[in-house]
């Protein structure tokens, strides 16, 4: 079964830093590009994030620029997204997500919840 | 970056009904189009990519159209489980923006 299982979030304080978690199990992770999209409560999706295959190419939302970084270790199976200089702004649930055909995310993990607040 | 409005932002509905979602691009994103269906408390789930290729395992009753900058979701006869909140995203370009969601409830 193809499974994406985030986690890392929690209640963190404004300027503070996470690390995301994704594991990756019943497919072959190298081989996908992987993205990272965030749901802030009553609103919408909204992509933060892709890296391809090896992690040597990296895009960024402009509002999250210079702040996460994405990355991934092939051997674990595992993508993360290091999340810095953390603002209220970024309160969501973050989903990891595979790239499948036409650029799509065919695969979602669960999410997993940050809370930005002092 | 391209923009993405879908409308519209919620739809009444009753089982049996067919119901379509329209989202249109601020720019051509030739047929990169996806739809996908959410439901609070789960992953997101890919319904159609390239406009009008339903994801394998996903019901018949949905089907969607469109290219260039205009696409649409249709469902056909409502079931109960198909309430929900429907994305689409363009995946032409970097940002892979979303549409604002449809909210989809029972009537």
């Amino acid at each position: 079964e193809v499974q994406l299982v985030e986690s890392g979030g929690g209640l963190v304080q404004p300027g503070g830093s996470l690390r995301l978690s994704c594991v990756a199990s019943g497919f072959t992770f190298s081989s996908h590009w992987m993205h990272w999209v965030r749901q802030a409560p009553e609103k919408g999706l909204v992509w933060v994030s892709r890296t391809n295959t090896d992690g040597s190419s990296t895009m960024y939302a402009d509002s999250v620029k210079g702040r996460f970084t994405v990355s991934r270790d092939n051997a674990k199976n595992t993508l993360y997204l290091q999340m810095n200089s953390l603002r209220g702004e970024d309160t969501a649930v973050y989903y990891c997500a595979r790239e499948g055909s036409s650029r799509s995310s065919d695969c979602w993990g669960q999410g997993t919840l940050v809370a930005v607040s002092s | 970056d391209i923009q993405m409005t879908q409308s519209p932002s919620s739809l009444s509905a009753s089982v049996g009904d067919r119901v379509t979602i329209s989202c249109r691009a601020s720019q051509s994103i030739g047929n990169y189009l996806n739809w996908y269906q959410h439901k609070p408390g789960k992953a997101p789930n890919l319904l159609i990519s390239a406009a009008s290729s339903l994801l394998s395992g996903v019901p018949s009753r949905f089907s969607g159209s469109g290219s260039g900058t205009d696409f649409t979701l249709t469902i056909r006869s409502l079931q109960p489980e198909d309430f929900a909140t429907y994305y689409c995203q363009q995946s032409y370009t970097i940002p892979g923006s979303f549409g604002q969601g449809t909210k989809l409830e029972i009537k």
